[in-house]
């Protein structure tokens, strides 16, 4: 079946750690994108990348990085100087990265990520 | 910039009750209206859409109409079941940007 998988589905980060949480697809969609969900505050862009080797910034950026090697693959690094990392990460993937698109979001399942 | 706005949950209903989830808009330009559904330790998934005006999205019994006149993209169902409870997200897409979410809304059925 294809679709997104998203590992691990729980993540523990102690101070000053970089973590990496993955995100593969087998839609082979041009887009993908990187969410952070904080109750109450619904859905937020990190970062997202429109074809493979370009990605841009969202509205909330700071203290992550990311990579786009391969159109199948979209890794989120949670750096040390995201200062509040605790959250349910979402990855998601469109068919194509042209904007603005009426194709559908395919999401992950998501990471929970929770500081030590 | 493009925004959402939608109603403060929680809303808990008894089955078989009728649903409306509040959603209103700021946009620029002709955007397209969305509503995700978001099931207990799941990712988003598409429930409906309406791409213009006047439009009516439908899917599952849920049904919501693109009113450009009130900016506005109310999520309805005539009978909630139980399965319906989720976190509801309204959301656009306008511009040279991706999809805007709304904060979600929280709906809980009782039996």
């Amino acid at each position: 079946d294809g679709g997104i998988t998203q590992s691990p589905k729980y993540l523990f980060r102690k101070e000053g750690q970089n973590v990496t949480l993955s995100c593969e697809q087998n839609l082979n969609h041009d887009a993908m994108y990187w969410y952070r969900q904080d109750p109450g505050q619904g859905l937020r862009l990190i970062y997202y990348s429109q074809i493979v080797n370009d990605f841009q910034k969202g509205d909330i950026a700071e203290g992550y990085s990311v990579s786009r090697e391969k159109k199948e693959s979209f890794p989120l690094t949670v750096t040390s100087a995201q200062k509040n990392p605790t959250a349910f990460y979402l990855c998601a993937s469109s068919r194509t990265g042209d904007f603005p698109t009426n194709e559908k979001l395919f999401f992950g399942s998501g990471t929970q990520l929770s500081v030590l | 910039g493009n925004s959402v706005t939608q109603m403060e949950g929680p809303v808990t209903l008894s089955e078989e009750a009728f649903l409306t989830i509040n959603c209103t808009y700021t946009a620029t330009g002709y955007p397209s209206l969305f509503w995700y559904v978001q099931y207990p330790g799941e990712g988003l998934q598409l429930l409906l859409k309406a791409t213009k005006a006047d439009d009516k999205g439908s899917n599952k019994g849920f049904e919501a109409t693109y009113r450009k006149e009130t900016t506005s993209f109310h999520l309805e169902k005539g009978s909630v079941q139980v399965s319906d409870s989720a976190v509801y997200f309204c959301a656009l897409n306008s511009g040279n940007t991706p999809l805007v979410f709304g904060k979600g809304t929280r709906l809980s059925v009782i039996a």
